[in-house]
């Protein structure tokens, strides 16, 4: 059964650090890795999608790598600030919009 | 374009009732998945349904249960409620329900069960 790992489980960081959020997955049979913002008591916000094919993926201070033989990714996120504070979840879709969900990274970033 | 819908947002209800769940997919989007997310498990996958089949099913009792209607709105079933079933109830659409779709998530139901 595939199971995703997301280290640390919480982050804080002063504003304007950058910083990197950890992902592992023990399949690598993957169709494609996500990762996604949720802020308290609300739905998902999709970040960022890789294929399986692709080793990495950007949005504005945002990249996302990934290493399938390996069974990891991380997300990059530079010069952070306050309005990233939420929770980072990566997620690996194995079947038919299947998704495995982390445990997710809380991160609050510090004015 | 108007994003994901779920109603209601918010369901107390007390064991033993059940509760039916509804998800209004992006317009044009013909999958739409759901999702339990609790404290202690996190964000786990129920089913998956296209075209109005389901496609996919995670592992849940049958308690669970859903469909899907022609105009690719969705709702969710559960019946005899635990305790347990306390959880944000999240739905997701994408299309053509492929693994290069992104798929867009509405804000919940947050189901409260006495």
């Amino acid at each position: 059964k595939q199971e995703v790992t997301q280290i640390p489980a919480a982050l804080s960081v002063p504003e304007g650090e950058n910083l990197v959020l950890n992902c592992s997955f023990t399949d690598s049979a993957i169709y494609n890795l996500q990762w996604f913002r949720q802020d308290p008591g609300k739905g998902l916000t999709s970040l960022l999608l890789i294929q399986s094919s692709q080793r990495e993926q950007t949005s504005g201070r945002l990249n996302a790598s990934l290493d399938k033989s390996s069974g990891r990714s991380t997300l990059y996120i530079a010069a952070s600030q306050p309005g990233d504070s939420a929770t980072y979840l990566c997620a690996v879709q194995t079947g038919a919009n299947n998704l495995f969900f982390g445990t997710g990274t809380r991160l609050t970033v510090i004015p | 374009k108007a994003g994901v819908t779920q109603t209601p947002r918010y369901l107390i209800k007390t064991r033993g009732q059940q509760v039916t769940l509804s998800c209004s997919p992006i317009s044009g989007h013909r999958s739409v998945s759901w999702y339990q997310q609790t404290p202690g498990q996190g964000l786990q996958f129920l089913f998956e349904y296209f075209s109005e089949t389901q496609r996919n099913k995670g592992n849940f009792p049958g308690r669970f249960s859903g469909r899907q209607f022609s105009n690719s709105r969705s709702e969710m079933n559960v019946s005899t409620l635990e305790l347990g079933d306390s959880a944000l109830y999240l739905c997701a659409s994408s299309w053509p329900g492929s693994s290069t779709d992104t798929q867009y998530f509405g804000p919940g139901t947050r189901l409260t069960v006495l």
